[in-house]
């Protein structure tokens, strides 16, 4: 099993919807990120956590530490939103990357 | 600041020749992270640096690969020889801290013929 899993792997949704991906893991962690990857392959650190909750735009995150549990929401979903969002745990001094969960957002 | 700065964007070269991927971190950022990423693997941390110094190697693959950091504004990586294996982007990335958010510079993809 591995110890930061995503959910879903692929997500496809209308423009305007609400987008929820789960990132759970199996360690202690001392922060989790959520990162960004576009179709161009840049990577855009979105938020780092270590507890409660983080926005900045449209985007929120959210972190229950007891459930070992990771929320990333996009409201008002857009085409530009359409990457790869990755979840990452840190984890005694070493990151232990999730496989991401493609996104596509149609017009 | 211009961001993490990697070079070459994309490498093209046959197998067996020598490697070097060259990365600027963000000035002042005591930390600086090599990763590779590829489609079977996803994003795997090769190996960190703090202050000049690397504290973690482990997830380096194999001797073929080594990585320097010579001052605080520069690092690279180097493969010899390279093998047709390696071929993935690879991701340089700073931060201040350890704990703290890591910005990534644009990869350089490689491919190995």
């Amino acid at each position: 099993k591995n110890e930061v899993e995503q959910s879903p792997q692929n997500l496809t949704a209308q423009e305007g919807e609400f987008i929820t991906i789960n990132c759970s893991y199996s360690v202690g962690i001392s922060a989790l990120h959520w990162l960004q990857q576009h179709p161009g392959g840049g990577i855009v650190s979105l938020f780092m956590l270590s507890s409660g909750k983080k926005k900045h735009g449209r985007l929120i995150a959210t972190i229950n530490i007891q459930e070992k549990h990771s929320s990333l929401h996009i409201t008002a979903s857009h085409p530009r939103d359409s990457a790869v969002y990755i979840c990452a745990v840190r984890s005694n001094y070493q990151l232990i990357w999730g496989a991401g969960t493609k996104l596509i957002i149609k017009p | 600041d211009a961001g993490v700065i990697q070079s070459p964007r994309h490498e093209v070269t046959e197998m067996g020749q020598e490697v070097t991927l060259r990365c600027k971190p963000i000035s002042g950022h005591d930390y600086l992270f090599w990763y590779r990423q590829t489609m079977m693997r996803g994003l795997e941390l090769l190996i960190y640096f703090n202050n000049n110094v690397p504290i973690d190697d482990s997830g380096m693959p194999e001797d073929r690969f080594s990585a320097k950091m010579p001052n605080a504004s520069f690092s690279t990586l180097k493969i010899q020889p390279s093998e047709p294996r390696d071929s993935a982007v690879y991701f340089c990335a700073s931060s201040i801290g350890p704990y703290n958010e890591q910005f990534f510079g644009p990869g350089t993809r490689l491919t190995v013929l």
